[in-house]
Formats: C-alpha cells, structure tokens, sequence
C-alpha cells in the first residue's frame, strides 16, 4: 500500500464551484505540504502544517484553505474554483527535524484537477 | 530573494553521461536535493547534499559547492528510463524547500 494517499486521482469541475482534495499517509510524519505544479513552473508550495494544531500558508495561498484533521490527514479546499487553478496537485510528507532523513518530502501521486 | 536556476530542457544518447547543473540562491542553506519525475507521475528522492563534494550512488552521482551556490547531477550509463524531469531543491534556513522549475531530459537511442 501507498504510504501517502490522494484523493480524487481526477477531477473535473465548473467555475464556482467548492471541492476538496484529501491527502493520507501512513508514514507517521508530523509535516504535510500541499503543491501545484503547473507546466514550466515546478513545484509552487500552497499551505504546509507542521502538526495538527500549525497552519502555514505558502507562496501562492490566495483561493484555497486547508484542515488538517489528524496527525495523518490533511485536505485542501478550493472554495470557489476558476479555470486557472487548473493543475496538478501533490501533497507530501516529511519527518520533524534537519538533515535528509528528516527533511527529505515524499509525495502522493498527485490529482490532476480541471476547472472549466 | 530566493531562486533556483537549473536548465529547462536537455537531450542525451543512451549509454551515455550527462550532467544537470544547478544555481541556487537561499535565505541560509541547509542542504540541497534532487528529485527524479516522470510525466505524470509524483517527485521521487534521488539525493541530498549538505557538504562539499561529491556523493555517488550507483549510476546517479550529486555534486555540491556551498561556495559558488552550485550542484550538479550526473547521469552516467543512461538508460531510456531515465528520460524524465530532474528538481533541483535548495533548503533555506527554515528548512523550507525552495523548487526550481526542473530539467527535462530526453533520452534518444
């Protein structure tokens, strides 16, 4: 199985719409990270949280909010969908502390949203 | 502000070496990954470097120097697997991970 999960794989939605996009993992990691990757631009950081009660918000935070449920569930919101928030979207992981093995983010396999 | 530089796109033979450069430019440094990315698919850890000099893991080898801000990837023995997109990743002194847009590598027989 899967050490971090996302769900929905795919997504299609209207202009204006709410949905949400879950993330799990079984590896045990304090810190989760929510990304978009859009074609030429890598990976652009959304929200992050370093425990259950710490929300951060990253680069590019504007249109989204995020819950993190549990030590192992974090969810990012998109509260009312435009086309340009069409991307790919990976959550990911990582231990408390510094140095690789601590530092070192593993990913989900990502959902491949479109807004129309 | 903080940046990472790495080249968009590169074409290489199989069988053959190639190398990715880096420039990075962080608020502190606290090491330096690359991570390995199919189309379509999720970023894999290829490697860290925190010190100076070259670490080698099998035919992937990762070159740092904190001095002029620069890391490299060398692919060596390429295989058509190895076509993806390479991330350059610096970590600043809040041990955020600072992305660069990635390499594109082709890979022709």
């Amino acid at each position: 199985d899967a050490d971090v999960t996302q769900t929905p794989r795919n997504r299609i939605t209207k202009t204006g719409k709410r949905i949400m996009l879950e993330c799990s993992q079984t590896k045990g990691h304090d810190r989760m990270y929510w990304y978009r990757q859009d074609p030429g631009l890598g990976l652009r950081l959304i929200y992050y949280s370093f425990d259950v009660k710490d929300i951060n918000k990253g680069e590019i935070s504007d249109g989204y909010s995020v819950s993190r449920q549990a030590q192992a569930k974090f969810s990012l919101s998109l509260e009312s969908a435009i086309p340009n928030q069409t991307a790919l979207y990976f959550c990911a992981t990582s231990d408390f502390g510094s140095g690789k093995e601590l530092e070192t983010q593993y990913f989900g396999p990502g959902t491949r949203l479109l807004v129309l | 502000g903080q940046n990472i530089d790495q080249p968009t796109e590169m074409t290489a033979t199989e069988g053959a070496i190639v190398q990715i450069n880096c420039t990075y430019q962080t608020s502190g440094f606290n090491g330096l990954f690359w991570y390995q990315q199919h189309a379509g698919e999720a970023p894999t850890f290829l490697s860290y470097n925190v010190l100076d000099g070259l670490e080698e893991k099998g035919r992937f080898s990762s070159f740092l120097s904190r001095s002029k801000g620069y890391s490299y990837l060398l692919l060596k023995e390429l295989q058509m697997k190895d076509s993806a997109s390479y991330l350059c990743a610096g970590v600043d002194s809040n041990y955020q991970l600072i992305w660069g847009a990635g390499t594109k590598l082709i890979i022709k027989p």
